[in-house]
């Protein structure tokens, strides 16, 4: 079975300080990879995905992610972080769809990011 | 609004009671999903539908959860004999199904999510 980890729970920061959220899976296979974010009082919304090509995918609002293959890994960065990105952060992986056919996406227990001003 | 809508946005019901939920898909969809979200967790996958055929289904959907999209537009997952374990946000999303086939990935797009408190 797939599994997704966020070790970071809890992220606390100060406006302008860079972030670096942790995702790993567990999945041998190809994978699509995305994280979406979920504002105070919204839905979820998709920042990045990860398909295949390029293993560093840029997102909207600045964020990016870097999938490494070798390391089961898909963190997702910001070089300067601003109040406004205060949310609850998920890393989903989607694997086996060329395999099998499966669509379900499987999530990690998300990150929830306070940007202090 | 051109997004993914359900309705109701939350629900309160006794134990033992049948409730049923409603997901509206973006329009020219063909892919709808719905997922089950508990307090700090992150969404749980319930089932997919492509068009009208129900092709997933996980084992967290019990005998007591249904789900139908019966003209490939909305689709409804009702639960009946609602226990207290069935309080959850539940989530539905859609996808576009490009013509590349049934391999090829494809973004979901989720609602706002129905609130169910069973009392």
């Amino acid at each position: 079975a797939q599994s997704v980890s966020q070790h970071n729970h809890h992220v606390i920061l100060s406006e302008a300080a860079s972030l670096e959220l942790g995702c790993n899976y567990s999945y041998g296979g190809t994978v699509n990879l995305f994280w979406y974010v979920q504002y105070p009082g919204q839905h979820l919304q998709l920042l990045l995905k990860y398909f295949s090509g390029d293993p560093l995918v840029k997102g909207i609002k600045g964020f990016e992610a870097e999938f490494i293959k070798s390391k089961f890994s898909f963190n997702l960065r910001k070089p300067s972080v601003q109040w406004s990105d205060t949310a609850e952060y998920f890393c989903a992986v989607n694997g086996g769809l060329i395999r099998t056919g499966r669509r379900a996406l499987t999530f990690g227990s998300g990150t929830r990011l306070q940007v202090q001003p | 609004d051109t997004g993914v809508s359900q309705n109701p946005r939350h629900k309160i019901t006794k134990r033992g009671q049948n409730v049923t939920f409603r997901c509206d898909p973006i329009s020219e969809h063909n892919r709808l999903y719905w997922y089950r979200q508990t307090l700090g967790q992150g969404p749980e996958f319930l089932t997919y539908f492509q068009n009208e055929a129900q092709l997933e289904k996980s084992r967290l959907l019990s005998d007591r959860f249904s789900a139908e999209r019966p003209k490939g537009s909305f689709s409804t997952l009702e639960i009946q004999r609602t226990e207290q374990g069935d309080s959850a946000m539940y989530l539905c999303a859609s996808s576009l199904g490009l013509a590349g086939g049934p391999r090829v990935a494809d973004t979901q797009y989720f609602g706002p999510g129905t609130r169910l408190t069973v009392l």
